[in-house]
């Protein structure tokens, strides 16, 4: 079945680069997600891939898309405090439902 | 921008109360999920439902029934509460396709059964 992983902890400096980890499974997905989930809300997209690429860049997020291993990272550049919350990966192996990992709490320390 | 409306955050209520939670979206999307969030568990999806009056069963549907009798409202509904349904829950909306579309979240509503 469908499942998609992500290391629950990250712990970076302000001004490091964070990167997120995901695994999937699904080799059709036509799209990979990133949300983003502040305390006390709701998801948040933030950007997503489509599968015939290797890579996109929105500002200070890179997304990296290795299809090969199914492996899906998201790097913030320059993280600040603001960006501490956790994130969300997440595949669509059908139709129009997504698969969503557990989530990586990102903490940014000063 | 897309509206994801829940209609309450916080919501306390009793083990065997029936519970409804109201969902509203203003985009005219034809999708609508239900998901319930729990730490180190990510997001479980309930129920979903691709059109009015249409509901298929999610990953884990025991205990909760849905109603889609408008396109813009999708209510989850806990028959007879139970402790374990304490929980985040978020609902979700996305326009229809042949490739998947990014969903849209609501604020999420946490319940606590007591």
């Amino acid at each position: 079945g469908e499942d998609v992983e992500q290391s629950l902890f990250l712990s970076v400096r302000e001004g490091d680069s964070s990167v997120i980890n995901c695994t999937y499974t699904d080799s059709s997905s036509t799209y990979l997600y990133w949300y983003k989930q502040e305390p006390g809300a709701g998801l948040q997209l933030l950007t997503y891939i489509f599968s015939n690429m290797d890579m996109k860049q929105d500002q200070r997020l890179t997304v990296l898309l290795n299809k090969k291993d199914k492996h899906l990272s998201l790097r913030i550049a320059d993280t600040q405090t603001g960006d501490s919350a956790i994130y969300f990966c997440a595949e669509s192996p059908l139709g129009n439902k997504l698969t969503f990992g557990t989530g990586t709490q990102l903490k940014v320390e000063l | 921008d897309v509206k994801v409306t829940q209609s309450s955050r916080y919501l306390v209520k009793r083990t065997g109360e029936k519970v409804f939670l109201e969902c509203v979206q203003d985009m005219d999307h034809e999708n609508m999920f239900w998901y319930r969030q729990d730490p180190g568990l990510g997001l479980r999806l309930i129920y979903f439902s691709y059109d009015v009056k249409m509901k298929e069963k999610g990953d884990i549907p025991e205990g909760y029934s849905v109603s889609r009798e408008k396109k813009e409202r999708f209510s989850l509904i806990l028959e007879s509460a139970s402790t374990n349904q304490t929980s985040m829950y978020l609902c979700a909306s996305s326009t229809a396709s042949r490739d998947s579309q990014p969903q849209h979240f609501g604020d999420g509503t946490r319940l606590s059964i007591l």
